[in-house]
């Protein structure tokens, strides 16, 4: 069975405090991607990459970066975690096929 | 850049009734994808339709149907006979052809639909 994996189900850290958040999948996708959900906003994207070293960034990337040094693992990396960051985090990955589209089970944060 | 719509932020409906939710997105584009997805209490994102912006026929996946209305830029999704386990967050989602976000989906706020016994 095919899937997205996040490491964390559930996340508390620090004010201050460097943060990963780690998806690994199993499809040989290209594309992989990085979404942020809360309430009364949705999924919104915070980075995507579509190759191994490339990064873009999307809707929100502030506070945020990314690393991606091998195909299958797409690390998002909060490099100060703020309040403001609590939230639930998604990854996706795609194979660019219309059907291809696989999401993690989310990561959720909690910054104290 | 495109939005996505979803104006009913919760809806409730009664098992085995019918329901439907409302999403409408803005785009000057004209090839695109739209999705329905679910994702229930476990948070895992499932999708439930997909409809593709040249194809006429409105999709259906069993109990799920889209009404695509592209002039009117409307997509809504309409579960009949509801279940109990449909209950969950829809969310409304666009995709851009050809793409230049490595195939990003564009979601809607979502829509919270609890189905009664």
């Amino acid at each position: 069975d095919v899937k997205v994996t996040q490491s964390s189900r559930y996340l508390v850290k620090r004010t201050g405090e460097k943060v990963f958040l780690e998806c690994v999948q199993d499809m040989d996708h290209e594309n992989m991607f990085w979404y942020r959900q809360d309430p009364g906003l949705g999924l919104r994207l915070i980075y995507f990459s579509y190759d191994v070293k490339m990064k873009e960034k999307g809707d929100i990337p502030e506070g945020y970066s990314v690393s991606r040094e091998k195909k299958e693992r797409f690390s998002l990396i909060l490099e100060s975690a703020s309040t403001n960051q609590t939230s639930m985090y998604l990854c996706a990955s795609s194979s660019g096929q219309i059907d291809g589209y696989t999401f993690g089970s989310g990561t959720r944060l909690t910054v104290v | 850049a495109q939005t996505v719509t979803q104006s009913q932020p919760e809806m409730s409906v009664q098992e085995a009734e019918t329901v439907t939710l409302s999403c409408t997105y803005d785009t000057s584009e004209s090839n695109y994808y739209l999705f329905w997805y679910k994702q229930p209490p476990s948070r895992q994102m499932i999708l439930v339709i997909r409809q593709e912006a040249y194809k006429q026929q409105n999709a259906t996946e069993n109990r799920f149907s889209v009404n695509f209305q592209k002039a009117a830029k409307s997509f809504s999704l309409k579960i009949s006979d509801s279940q109990l386990g449909d209950t969950a967050m829809y969310f409304c989602a666009f995709m851009k052809l050809p793409s230049n976000s490595g195939y990003a989906l564009n979601f809607g706020k979502g829509t919270s639909l609890l189905v009664t016994p």
